[in-house]
């Protein structure tokens, strides 16, 4: 399978537990995305990163969550003291620039993961 | 604060009958707008991406895009019972962020 490949894919925790969560993009894409989707919204983004360079933070993304990209390849996300309210399905996606595009015109096609479901207690 | 707001239906309409999306973006300084199709409990698939005004047609399904009006829409042809499924518009605005922005989605029940 050469998508989104993302791990676990549900998560059970007691609220105050960590939880830790990987994704492995596809392969050569130097872009990786993570995103929160909570229940009838769309996707809410949390943080990008290019290559093992983290370079966009939503003001989502307290100080209980923290991400990662060691080597640029796969990510995880940690969330720390899960709360009742992280309770959401979080969604990875990859993304590379399209062949023969410059940066200023590249089309940046997300493709996501199959998402971890978070169930806080 | 750039929004996409999308009606979040249901719309139903009849097997075989065109089904229209519409979504309004908030900012004029947009790049680059995306549909995706969501069934429920699976991940966004990209449907359409979209980057000029006009047209642009893959099989079924027309993209349309309104940059003056601040508009993109989605109309799906021929409608199936399988085209069910919330359906998702997502702006990439023109500010050197890379992160997507999507609406709440508008749920499509086709009937057969």
């Amino acid at each position: 399978d050469t998508g989104v490949s993302q791990d676990p894919r549900h998560k059970i925790t007691k609220r105050g537990q960590n939880v830790t969560f990987r994704c492995d993009p596809i392969s050569e894409h130097n872009r990786l995305y993570w995103y929160r989707q909570t229940l009838g919204q769309g996707p809410e983004f949390l943080t990008y990163f290019q290559n093992e360079a983290q370079l966009e933070k939503s003001r989502l993304l307290s100080d209980r969550f923290s991400a990662e990209r060691p080597k640029g390849s796969f990510s995880t996300l940690e969330i720390q003291r899960t709360e009742q309210g992280d309770s959401a399905m979080y969604l990875c996606a990859s993304s590379s620039l399209e062949p023969g595009q410059g940066t200023t015109t590249a089309k940046n096609i997300q493709y996501f993961g199959a998402g971890t479901r978070l169930s806080v207690l | 604060q750039k929004e996409v707001e999308q009606n979040s239906g249901p719309l139903s309409v009849p097997e075989g009958a065109i089904a229209s999306l519409n979504c309004t973006y908030s900012d004029r300084v947009s790049q680059s707008f995306f549909w995706y199709r969501q069934y429920s409990g699976k991940s966004p698939e990209l449907i359409m991406s979209i980057y000029s005004n006009g047209d642009k047609e893959d099989g079924r399904f027309t993209a349309q895009l309104n940059k003056a009006s601040q508009y993109v829409s989605l109309l799906i042809r021929d409608s199936q019972p399988s085209d069910s499924a919330t359906y998702l518009c997502a702006v990439r605005w023109d500010t050197g962020r890379r992160a997507l922005t999507f609406g709440s989605g508008t749920r499509l029940q086709v009937q057969p």
